[in-house]
Parts: structure tokens; sequence; C-alpha cells
């Protein structure tokens, strides 16, 4: 049963654009919602979270938008860089005695050209 | 300080040997986590420590045995590993608590069973 699925497995644009990658769940008891991004043969980095309160969190060129009637989150990337190109994964966070069990999407390649 | 190390980067170990993947974090987090990365896959959760206490175990086969020593390292002890097993182990840590869950990963340790 994969509770976040992100179904795009790739995503092309152009520099300067926006890139938008989203993010399914189909759990409701989720606390958090975070967003990673991942090079090769890197570990992932921690991008930005949203609570499951909120609808909208921006962090400079990144913002996450949360729908929660819908459970879909995204993540809009504006302007996008050639830099941005990575892996993106969409992480969910259920609190509670599983805090800390972050099930992860199945990430999106984006690739950004110049 | 927001660095997670791993030690090794490389490994290639054949199925009889027995070797320890090695994690430390200086941010106080108190608690590390394993996960197994594949290729073109998300992270897969294996342990979580809360506290130097082995906290979730995600039903791990036994030749993976975890340590935490302290509050800044993780040990990950492997033996009699399969050719299956050779993937990414990432290391991570977070604050414990209620909050957004943020994971700071290490860069992951390359393992090959041969």
């Amino acid at each position: 049963d994969q509770q976040v699925k992100q179904n795009s497995p790739s995503l092309s644009v152009q520099e300067g654009r926006i890139s938008i990658l989203n993010c399914d769940y189909t759990n409701s008891m989720f606390d958090y919602f975070l967003w990673y991004k991942k090079y090769p043969a890197e570990g992932p980095t921690f991008l930005i979270s949203i609570s499951s309160i909120k609808d909208k969190n921006e962090d400079g060129r990144f913002t996450v938008f949360l729908n929660k009637s819908a459970k879909h989150l995204s993540l809009h990337i504006v302007p996008s860089q050639p830099g941005d190109s990575a892996v993106y994964f969409c992480a969910a966070n259920p609190g509670g005695t599983s805090y800390g069990k972050l099930t992860f999407g199945q990430g999106t390649i984006l690739t950004v050209h110049p | 300080d927001t660095e997670v190390t791993q030690t090794p980067k490389h490994l290639v170990m054949g199925m009889t040997n027995k070797k320890s993947l090695k994690c430390e974090q200086h941010m106080g987090h108190r608690a590390m986590y394993w996960y197994k990365q594949k290729a073109k896959k998300p992270p897969e959760l294996m342990f979580v420590y809360s506290y130097e206490k082995l906290s979730i175990n995600e039903s791990v086969p036994s030749r993976f045995s975890p340590e935490c020593p302290n509050s800044s390292l993780l040990n990950l002890h492997l033996h009699a590993l399969q050719p299956e097993d050779s993937a990414l182990y990432l290391c991570a840590s977070s604050h414990r608590g209620r909050g957004k869950g943020e994971q700071y990963f290490g860069p992951g340790t390359r393992l090959t069973v041969t």
C-alpha cells in the first residue's frame, strides 16, 4: 500500500520557468510533509516542509502548497535553475507513536535545461 | 554544524565477511535512523533509535544489527549478507519529539556484496 505517491517519474523545464512537482497521499493522519532533493551518490537534502494545519509555506524560490481535502501537495520552484536538476522526494511524517517514520514517494527526476 | 558523517563511503564485502558501517552527528539530535536505498527507489526505513534505544525495527533480517553506543554515534553491523543487500545505506538524525520531523541525512555508504 503506497501511502505517498509521486505520479510523474520525470519533469523537464527550461531555466527561468516554474517547476511544479506533485505528490498525493492517502493517510489523513500525516502530521507534516517534507520535500527532499537528492543528487546522485549523495544523501537527500531537506528543502522545505509544511504542517498539516497550513496550506502554504514559502522559502526563497521554493513554495509548498497543501490541499488537505484533495490529499495533494505540490512544490513550486521559481525561477528554476540548472543546479536544481536532481531527484525530488516528498515525504510524510505521521507523528504520534510513529513519529520519525517518514514515508517517501517514489521521486521525480527534475531536469532544468539552460 | 548540520552535518551527518558516514564511513566508509564505499564498501565491498563477501557473503561470509563481517563489517560495520558508522554514522556520527553533533547536532544534539536524540533520534537516529538507518535507511536502505536501491537504485531509482526511495529510501526505505530500517531502524529508528530514540534516546539511544531501538524504537522501530522495520522487520529487518538479523544479518543487519544496529547499535547506538551514545547519542552521537550509530553503527550498523553486517554479517552473512546476500548480493541483494547491495545498496546505498543512509544514516539520518533528527530532534526527538513533536515537530516537523525534519531529518538530516548523511552522504551514505555504497555497499556491494559479492
